[in-house]
């Protein structure tokens, strides 16, 4: 059970380049996330899937776009990669079964663009 | 004024130190109240959390919340290096599955 992975785990891009980032969960849930963490700014929502399906804009979703590819998997991808974009990206998912709709985050990719 | 606010520290203490973290929110339709644990270049993890009002202790570790004030905190008894990690605040509305979350404090545990 390996719970949530992301890949990769690092990134270089130039401006202008585009890019997919990749995150899986083997944990049957139904709702998956994308957050960037930058410091001094915390953790922000940047799209979500409630369910295999269906996605929602986040906090910062401009720059973005994402795929919910099935119910395991959901990325992120960059179209255009600016220097403000330059973060860690988290993705994170949850049951929806229980109370604390604890959610569980995979190990992040670091994301640089030059 | 942004929904949560945490101070992001840092926060340096002595090995068996007592440690105090707050946050402190806006929105009165917050309802389930969580602590999540960062340690560096990794993804956080769930510490604890709280329904409403109320303590929760945890071995070492003790979440509060005081709805009427709209602040919550996390005490961490006879602290330990291992402590020595990112303490992020997140809170969710009742019906929503959305977190919202603080800044994160830093802690450094020194031995």
């Amino acid at each position: 059970n390996a719970g949530v992975t992301q890949t990769p785990k690092f990134q270089v891009l130039k401006t202008g380049q585009s890019m997919t980032l990749q995150c899986a969960q083997d944990m049957n849930h139904n709702s998956m996330y994308w957050y960037r963490q930058d410091p001094g700014m915390g953790l922000r929502l940047i799209y979500y899937s409630a369910s295999e399906g269906t996605t929602d804009k986040g906090e910062v979703p401009n720059g973005y776009n994402v795929s919910r590819l099935n119910k395991r998997e959901f990325s992120l991808r960059l179209e255009s990669a600016a220097p403000s974009q330059t973060s860690v990206y988290f993705c994170a998912s949850n049951a929806r079964d229980r109370q604390t709709y604890e959610q569980y985050f995979g190990p992040g990719t670091r994301l640089t663009v030059t | 004024q942004k929904e949560v606010e945490q101070d992001p520290g840092p926060l340096s203490v002595p090995e068996g130190a007592i440690v105090s973290l707050n946050c402190t929110y806006s929105n009165s339709a917050f309802q389930y109240f969580m602590w999540y644990r960062q340690y560096s270049r990794k993804g956080p993890e769930l510490l604890m959390y709280t329904y409403s009002s109320g303590n929760k202790e945890d071995g070492r570790f003790t979440a509060q919340v005081d709805k009427s004030s709209k602040y919550i905190s996390l005490f961490i008894r006879d602290s330990q290096p291992s402590d020595s990690a990112t303490y992020l605040c997140a809170m969710k509305r009742g019906s929503n599955y959305k977190l919202t979350f603080g800044k994160g404090t830093l802690l450094t545990v020194n031995p």
